[in-house]
């Protein structure tokens, strides 16, 4: 198993709230994702990094922010949690751009 | 963005009869990958396609790369319970980016 490992695995919060999840990995693979998974919707990407300090943004960014200071750890950040955001976050890493992507294990975010 | 259509949604099976499902896109993939999800943990790889026309076996797992470049199946034969689970097709749009299907749901009756 790739070595990715997500923080916390389960919150509850309020709306209003800023939230902040980790995924941190062991591989020193350059790539690293963050996906939200949502009944009917499958994964859909909301930001990705190619290096420290370089991210981008993907299909659902909005409301979200991200930022990698070291290869091991991308964060991903609600500045202010609303209730659209109760989802499922994955973390993905790879090491080349076009290779396979490898899987955290999930944090569910609840937030009332 | 682009769109996966993944079908069927869920399917309920006996335990021994093969599965298939599929992925369908309006617009080309370069690589196709399949997924497994068990409840409460990150999406496994099962299967990498390159290819177009690719087939491709990973145990009782057979996928292929549809030939128009936008679409892709996965089988399983002879089911058994530890096939229960969700499958997603993924295709890689531009060089990091992967688009989803929304899953099939396998319930398998022993």
């Amino acid at each position: 198993d790739a070595g990715i490992t997500q923080s916390p695995r389960h919150k509850v919060t309020e709306t209003g709230t800023p939230v902040t999840l980790r995924c941190h990995q062991t591989e020193n693979h350059r790539y690293m994702y963050w996906y939200r998974q949502d009944p009917g919707h499958g994964l859909r990407l909301i930001h990705y990094s190619y290096g420290v300090k370089d991210t981008d943004k993907g299909e659902v960014s909005d409301g979200y922010s991200v930022s990698r200071s070291k290869t091991e750890d991308f964060l991903l950040t609600l500045e202010s949690a609303t209730s659209s955001q109760t989802s499922v976050y994955f973390c993905a890493i790879s090491g080349q751009s076009t290779d396979t992507q490898y899987f955290g294990p999930g944090t569910r975010l609840t937030v009332l | 963005g682009q769109q996966l259509n993944q079908s069927p949604q869920s399917m309920f099976i006996q335990e021994g009869e093969d599965v298939s499902m599929n992925c369908t896109s309006s617009s080309i993939f370069n690589t196709w990958l399949w997924y497994k999800q068990d409840p409460g943990e990150g999406p496994v790889l099962l299967i990498a396609l390159y290819k177009a026309g690719e087939l491709t076996s990973n145990g009782r797992l057979t996928a292929q790369f549809g030939i128009t470049r936008k679409d892709s199946f996965l089988n399983i034969s002879a089911s058994i319970p530890s096939d229960v689970g969700i499958y997603f097709c993924a295709g890689r749009e531009g060089a990091q980016k992967l688009v989803f299907g929304q899953g099939t749901r396998l319930t398998i009756n022993p």
